[in-house]
């Protein structure tokens, strides 16, 4: 079975300071991982992906995230919060116990203030 | 734009009522997906089809099915409805070489249910 946690359900940032989004996952298998944001009203883009290759995943948009076997985490980063960054993310797990359909974090919302 | 469609973007409808969502996946992506996002259950897998045959379900309830269709669109169909169905519901592509694990998907801008 396989899970993810994302450990702030908000996290707000003053622009120009960096970005931390916290998630941890459990998974039976070698787990495919994701970070994905929907900005208010919009559908679901992409930002990183992890699938075994570099455990530093860089993604869109000035965003990475570390994949951190001992520690089953992925958390997400950026230097430098821009006020468009703000939105709702979510951290994504998936693996063969759900044929690769995407289970999804609760979402953590990212605000940020001028 | 991702280059998934979705139609219609927005319904309204009352309970006890059937309705149908339309999804068209990325020109060359086999596999379709469909999930629901709503305040009290968040993001969850409903079923995935691939090239027509449905491959995975999630937490898909009984009064709700899907298909595929050869040129690959999908439609998820709902019926009996009630309140609690009200959602937003996307549909995702992926071209699902290997079996899908590194495929990434693609999102559509999602169609709002609302039931009255």
């Amino acid at each position: 079975a396989q899970s993810v946690t994302q450990l702030d359900s908000h996290v707000s940032v003053s622009e120009g300071t960096p970005v931390l989004l916290r998630c941890n996952y459990s998974s039976s298998y070698s787990p495919s991982l994701f970070w994905y944001v929907q900005h208010p009203n919009k559908g679901l883009q992409l930002l990183l992906k992890y699938t075994s290759a570099a455990t530093l995943v860089k993604g869109i948009n000035g965003f990475e995230a570390e994949f951190k076997k001992s520690e089953t985490s992925f958390h997400l980063t950026k230097p430098s919060a821009h006020m468009s960054d703000a939105a709702e993310y979510f951290c994504v797990v998936s693996d063969r116990d759900s044929g690769y359909a995407l289970n999804f974090g609760k979402g953590t919302s990212l605000l940020v203030t001028p | 734009d991702s280059g998934v469609t979705q139609t219609p973007k927005h319904l309204i409808t009352a309970t006890g009522q059937r309705v149908t969502l339309r999804c068209s996946p990325r020109s060359g992506d086999l596999s379709v997906y469909w999930y629901q996002q709503s305040l009290d259950q968040g993001l969850q897998f409903l079923i995935q089809y691939y090239n027509g045959e449905e491959r995975a379900k999630g937490n898909i309830l009984e009064r709700f099915s899907a298909q595929q269709f050869p040129d690959l669109h999908s439609e998820l169909n709902l019926s009996s409805l009630e309140l609690g169905d009200s959602a937003l519901y996307f549909c995702a592509s992926s071209i699902d070489i290997a079996g899908g694990r590194y495929n990434e998907q693609f999102f559509g801008p999602g169609t709002r249910l609302t039931v009255l």
